[in-house]
């Protein structure tokens, strides 16, 4: 597609499931970031991946996030034991290069009840 | 750490009036700059990029920004705001990651 496409675009989830969310970057975009939205706030940096390597998962807020991109393209944000916190907007983006231009994706909402 | 601040939580402006978006950057060298911006329910659009060169950099929809280094700013610049401007700005900075400051939210008055 011509941007980076997210799914699903609003989730509710029970408070304790595990969450799956899609990214589908730009085609040929190397670089690929998620990002976490909360109410009224900026973004704030997850992960990030270069190819199929996680070079950087300083920002995931604990071990029940986990982040993959096992063929260097689509990735997957899983979220265990979701809890009301989660709540939030998560943004996908993706970059040619190695980051310096990024494209964001919609986003996937997940609300947390 | 690095940090990006912008100052202004809101900001109302009459339509046809002039906007200027603040925002300052804390870093240990200059970061990439960029500004980008999220109408309800929507992703983010970049508007404009610094990297390096000119410092009034021109972007979409008639936007400019000028990085001023001596004031760690970087701030977002419009001669006439339409309504279809109201939306959430934020600034960001990028050395390995992009860090984001909290966003200014734009109200457009008729």
């Amino acid at each position: 597609g011509a941007g980076v496409s997210q799914s699903p675009r609003y989730k509710v989830a029970k408070r304790g499931q595990d969450v799956a969310l899609r990214c589908d970057p730009i085609s040929g975009h190397v670089s690929l970031f998620w990002y976490q939205q909360a109410l009224g706030q900026g973004p704030e940096f997850l992960t990030y991946f270069q190819n199929e390597a996680q070079l950087d998962k300083s920002g995931l807020p604990s071990d029940r996030f986990f982040a993959e991109r096992p063929e260097g393209s689509v990735s997957t944000l899983k979220i265990q034991r979701t809890q009301q916190e989660d709540s939030a907007v998560y943004l996908c983006a993706s970059s040619l290069d190695s980051g310096v231009t990024i494209y964001f994706g919609e986003g996937s909402w997940l609300t947390v009840v | 750490a690095q940090s990006v601040t912008q100052p202004d939580i809101h900001i109302t402006v009459s339509e046809g009036a002039s906007l200027e978006l603040r925002c300052n950057y804390s870093y240990g060298a200059t970061p990439y700059l960029f500004w980008y911006v999220q109408s309800p329910g929507q992703g983010l659009q970049l508007l404009l990029k610094y990297f390096s060169g000119d410092t009034l950099v021109q972007g979409i929809k008639g936007f400019e920004a000028e990085f001023k280094r001596s004031q760690s700013s970087f701030n977002l610049r419009k001669p006439s705001v339409h309504w279809s401007d109201a939306a959430e700005y934020f600034c960001a900075g990028a050395r390995c990651k992009l860090v984001f400051g909290a966003g200014t939210i734009l109200r457009v008055k008729s």
